[in-house]
């Protein structure tokens, strides 16, 4: 099947530090891939809708300053958390849509802790 | 506002019985609905999906059911066993617009042997 890459899986960083995290569809191209963040115990947050080409989509109360999406390719977006704090600290998750079947694919997640 | 609900933050059954997962929704514009499983520290894995235009969707031990009149979908897993045991999350989407997933909180399903 199709398959969604994260890369890091987790990473741990300093206060006041940038993080890139990257999301990659491997055998198919997508025009639209999400971003979540999940906290323990709770639900997935959708956090933004990134398309190709253009400006990703906030949603309310996600910072856009704060958390940098570029989807420069139909195959790979990022995440960037700028000047991160701890309670930055959660899973990100991101999905892609395929362009051809419309199908949503999830990355493995990425587990970012800020000290 | 949580537009998909998961009341049951956690479900135990036995090994062999019958599981049954429920989830509520408040946006009339879904349409599409969806059941993820999700281990810790990964992603999720789609389960099985549901069309507003079906009541009933069936794939080997997996059954989802909606109630379109009640926003009320479930999940049944028969038999259970101890390797479905993990967080299900129950996902809804409109067909318009950007078409993401609002999950619920997620339910964790332990099977005991």
């Amino acid at each position: 099947g199709a398959v969604v890459s994260q890369h890091p899986s987790w990473v741990i960083c300093k206060s006041g530090t940038s993080v890139k995290i990257e999301c990659r569809s491997l055998d198919f191209q997508a025009t639209t891939m999400f971003w979540y963040r999940q906290f323990p115990k709770q639900s997935l947050m959708l956090m933004a809708t990134s398309n190709e080409g253009s400006k990703a989509t906030y949603e309310q109360g996600v910072e856009k300053d704060k958390f940098l999406i570029n989807h420069a390719s139909l195959t790979l977006s990022t995440l960037t958390v700028t000047s991160a704090h701890p309670e930055d600290s959660s899973f990100y998750i991101c999905s892609a849509r395929s362009q051809s079947s419309g199908e949503l694919f999830f990355g493995e997640g990425s587990r970012l802790t800020v000290l | 506002d949580q537009q998909v609900k998961q009341n049951s933050p956690s479900l135990s059954v036995q090994e062999g019985r019958i599981s049954i997962l429920n989830c509520d929704y408040t946006n009339s514009m879904f349409d599409y609905f969806l059941w993820y499983k999700k281990y810790p520290a990964e992603g999720p894995t789609f389960l099985i999906s549901i069309s507003s235009i079906k009541d009933k969707n069936e794939d080997g031990r997996f059954t989802v059911f909606l109630n379109k009149s009640a926003k009320h979908l479930s999940l049944h897993i028969v038999p259970s066993q101890p390797g479905d045991s993990a967080v299900y999350f129950c996902a809804a989407r409109s067909d318009t617009g950007r078409r993401a997933l609002t999950f619920g909180s997620g339910t964790r399903l332990q099977v005991q042997p």
